[in-house]
C-alpha cells in the first residue's frame, strides 16, 4: 500500500479564505505532482517537483503555489479561494520506476 | 501534443461479462503506458503497465491489457467482471523529459449489473 498522506479529506471553506492542503509521503521520493480533477473528467497536472526547492508549473493554469521544503512534504496554497476553486486535488510522487502514487484526495469546496 | 483517448464515458455490464476498455494514444514515440483504477471518494490505484516487451501484460485484481504499436491503442480487459470493479477507469502515457508527467485520459466509468 502506498504512503501518501493528503489531509484534510473534505474542506468547505468560503470564498477569500486562504488554504492549505497538505501532502506527504514516505517512500522518499523525489518527484511529486498535483493533480486537480472535476467531477467525471480527466487529471490536469497543475505543479510538479523534481525533489527539494524545485517547484514548476504544470499543464492547467492554477492561481495555486506550491513549496518543496523538504523531500516528503509538498503543500498547496491558495492565498484567497473562489468558487471557481472548487474540485478534488490529487496529489502523488513517484521515482525511476515510473509509477506514481497517489493520495486519496482533497475534495474542495468554495461557498 | 501528446494526448490520450478514451472513447467511451460510461459502459454498463453484467456481472460474470467480460469487458474490453478502450485507450488509444497520441505520441511519437514508443510510450510507458498505465491504466488506473479509481474507487468513489478515492486516489487512484495502479493496475498495469507497460514499459517494453511482451505486448500483453497482466495486472492486479485480474486484469490485463494489450498494446498494439500499428494501432496506438492499449485496451483493458478482464474476462469475467465482479461487482467490486465497479469503478472509474483512467488510461495515462508518460511524457519522457525528466519528471515523469503523466497524461490522463477522461476516464471511463463502469457500472456493473448484478
Amino acid at each position: 500500500e502506498a504512503d501518501i498522506y493528503q489531509t484534510p479529506r473534505y474542506l468547505v471553506i468560503g470564498t477569500g479564505k486562504k488554504i492549505t492542503l497538505e501532502c506527504s509521503q514516505t517512500m522518499g521520493h523525489d518527484k511529486m505532482y498535483w493533480y486537480q480533477q472535476d467531477p467525471g473528467m480527466e487529471l490536469h497536472l497543475i505543479h510538479y517537483s523534481y525533489g527539494v526547492n524545485s517547484t514548476e508549473k504544470g499543464d492547467l493554469s492554477s492561481e495555486s503555489t506550491v513549496s518543496r521544503i523538504r523531500t516528503e512534504h509538498f503543500p498547496l496554497t491558495l492565498e484567497s479561494a473562489r468558487p471557481s476553486h472548487t474540485s478534488q486535488y490529487l496529489c502523488a510522487s513517484s521515482e525511476d520506476s515510473l509509477e506514481a502514487f497517489f493520495g486519496q484526495g482533497t475534495r474542495l469546496t468554495v461557498v | 501534443a501528446q494526448s490520450v483517448t478514451q472513447p467511451d464515458i460510461h459502459i454498463t455490464v453484467s456481472e460474470g461479462a467480460s469487458l474490453e476498455l478502450r485507450c488509444n494514444y497520441s505520441y511519437g514515440a514508443t510510450p510507458y503506458l498505465f491504466w488506473y483504477v479509481q474507487s468513489p471518494g478515492q486516489g487512484l490505484q495502479l493496475l498495469l503497465k507497460y514499459f517494453s516487451g511482451d505486448t500483453l501484460v497482466q495486472g492486479i485484481k485480474g486484469f490485463e491489457a494489450e498494446f498494439k504499436r500499428s494501432q496506438s491503442s492499449f485496451n483493458l480487459r478482464k474476462p469475467s467482471v465482479h461487482w467490486s470493479d465497479a469503478a472509474e477507469y483512467f488510461c495515462a502515457v508518460i511524457v519522457s523529459g525528466g519528471y515523469n508527467k503523466l497524461i490522463f485520459g477522461a476516464g471511463t466509468r463502469l457500472a456493473v449489473h448484478p
